[in-house]
């Protein structure tokens, strides 16, 4: 019955390699979000999709890339892989992108680069 | 650079006591205000929200906001060793309606 569901929930990786974190919701939202928290527990934005499209494209490298197949779901692809990068990824999911629209986190994904 | 501010802690009360978690926020057009908690190592969960001036209670938890002065506090009654966590305070800016927040409050709870 998870509401939120990430996978993997900890990605070990070397530098230079290319990864995927994906998400689902079955809560029915319309609007997904990537965050990522780093080690001092900064918990930052990175991308949002409402209805597939993307809506928020915040200061992120490239190397970034999200992917929405559909309403449900929300992927995160990372190329080229840094040290930097290692952080917690949150997703998180919400009914819609206006004011008062409360969202919710999936688990995590703890990626450590190595 | 819209922002949103919070003491980072530690915050130690006695069990029992009444915890108080401020934050403030830049953006005056801000409507929406969010309080998470984060266990550690867990992911952040709603604890309350609140639009309006004024407090907004459920069970031991308190939301107060003042938009005049840019501030919004949680208070948690009757502390327990269990609410020992990590406060997430969000403001909801205008424009894509994005949240900011902030760096969070560690509250320890003393049995």
């Amino acid at each position: 019955d998870t509401a939120v569901s990430q996978t993997p929930k900890y990605l070990v990786t070397q530098m230079g390699n290319d990864k995927s974190i994906k998400c689902e919701q079955n809560l029915g939202h319309d609007t997904m979000y990537w965050y990522k928290q780093d080690s001092k527990k900064f918990l930052k934005i990175m991308f949002s999709y409402n209805n597939k499209e993307l809506i928020i494209n915040e200061t992120v490298p490239n190397r970034f890339s999200p992917k929405s197949p559909d309403k449900a779901h929300l992927n995160l692809h990372i190329n080229s892989l840094e040290l930097g990068d290692s952080a917690v990824y949150f997703c998180a999911s919400s009914q819609g992108a206006g004011w008062a629209d409360t969202q919710y986190f999936g688990p995590g994904t703890r990626l450590t680069v190595l | 650079q819209k922002e949103v501010e919070q003491n980072s802690g530690p915050l130690s009360v006695p069990e029992g006591a009444i915890a108080s978690l401020n934050c403030t926020y830049s953006d005056r057009v801000s409507q929406s205000f969010f309080w998470y908690r984060q266990y550690s190592g867990k992911s952040p969960e709603l604890i309350m929200s609140i639009y309006s001036n004024g407090d907004k209670e459920d069970g031991r938890f308190t939301a107060q906001l003042n938009k005049a002065s840019q501030y919004v506090s949680l208070l948690i009654r009757d502390s327990q060793p269990s609410d020992s966590a990590t406060y997430l305070c969000a403001a909801q800016f205008s424009g894509t309606y994005k949240y900011i927040f902030g760096t969070g409050t560690r509250l320890k709870v003393l049995a």
